[in-house]
């Protein structure tokens, strides 16, 4: 399956606890974004990524967390000491980059339950 | 401020029929739009696409029609079927804003046979 993976599908963190969430691009794809959908909202964008570069972090809360593009391996959206209103829907998408088309292709999310 | 706006939460349609769906947008810098269609507990999947220089892309079973000088998109789709039930984003990008795609907050589409 060349598809975007994700994993965990699903995590469930007590309060204060650290996230890791990971995303492996689609193949031949060299750029991610991720992306946030609250319950009752729509997706919101967080952070887009090449490797081992930050491209635009606009949509990222301004503390605990974190996202990096390592040169291996893949994509990390690391929050820290989670809250309960960290609990949402967190979806990886993949894309050529800026020279390609605007179309990205979504994994099947990591749903975070913080208790 | 919700730059992309689709306000129909909700359509029910009969099998056979035409569902469309529609979304207006704010900002005149987008430069592409995105249709995308979900299933609970999936992420989005990529439907179909227009560019900002054309009025109308089609794929199948699926049209998107654009209208730039009232902001406002559609989507069709001729004939509906059941599988088609989800919930549809509309979304919008421009290539000086990193490509980030602004979503609007979906509708859900029932098709009924």
């Amino acid at each position: 399956n060349a598809g975007v993976m994700q994993n965990p599908r699903h995590l469930v963190r007590r309060r204060g606890q650290e996230a890791r969430l990971r995303c492996s691009p689609m193949k031949g794809h060299s750029h991610v974004y991720w992306y946030r959908q609250l319950p009752e909202e729509g997706l919101k964008f967080m952070v887009y990524l090449q490797k081992e570069n930050i491209i635009d972090e606009s949509g990222m809360p301004k503390e605990r967390f974190s996202a990096e593009f390592p040169k291996e391996g893949p994509s990390i959206l690391r929050i820290q000491q989670v809250v309960r209103g960290d609990s949402a829907a967190y979806f990886c998408a993949s894309s050529q980059g800026q020279g390609g088309s605007y179309e990205q292709y979504f994994g099947p999310g990591t749903r975070l339950t913080v208790t | 401020d919700q730059q992309v706006k689709q306000n129909s939460p909700s359509l029910s349609v009969q099998e056979g029929r035409i569902s469309i769906l529609n979304c207006d947008y704010t900002n005149s810098m987008f430069d592409y739009f995105l249709w995308y269609k979900k299933y609970p507990a999936e992420g989005p999947t990529f439907l179909i696409s227009i560019s900002s220089i054309k009025d109308k892309n089609e794929d199948g079973r699926f049209t998107v029609f654009l209208n730039k000088s009232a902001k406002h998109l559609s989507l069709h789709i001729v004939p509906s079927q059941p599988g088609d039930s989800a919930v549809y984003f509309c979304a919008a990008a421009n290539a000086g804003n990193n490509r980030k795609l602004i979503w609007g907050l979906g509708t859900s589409l029932a098709v009924n046979p």
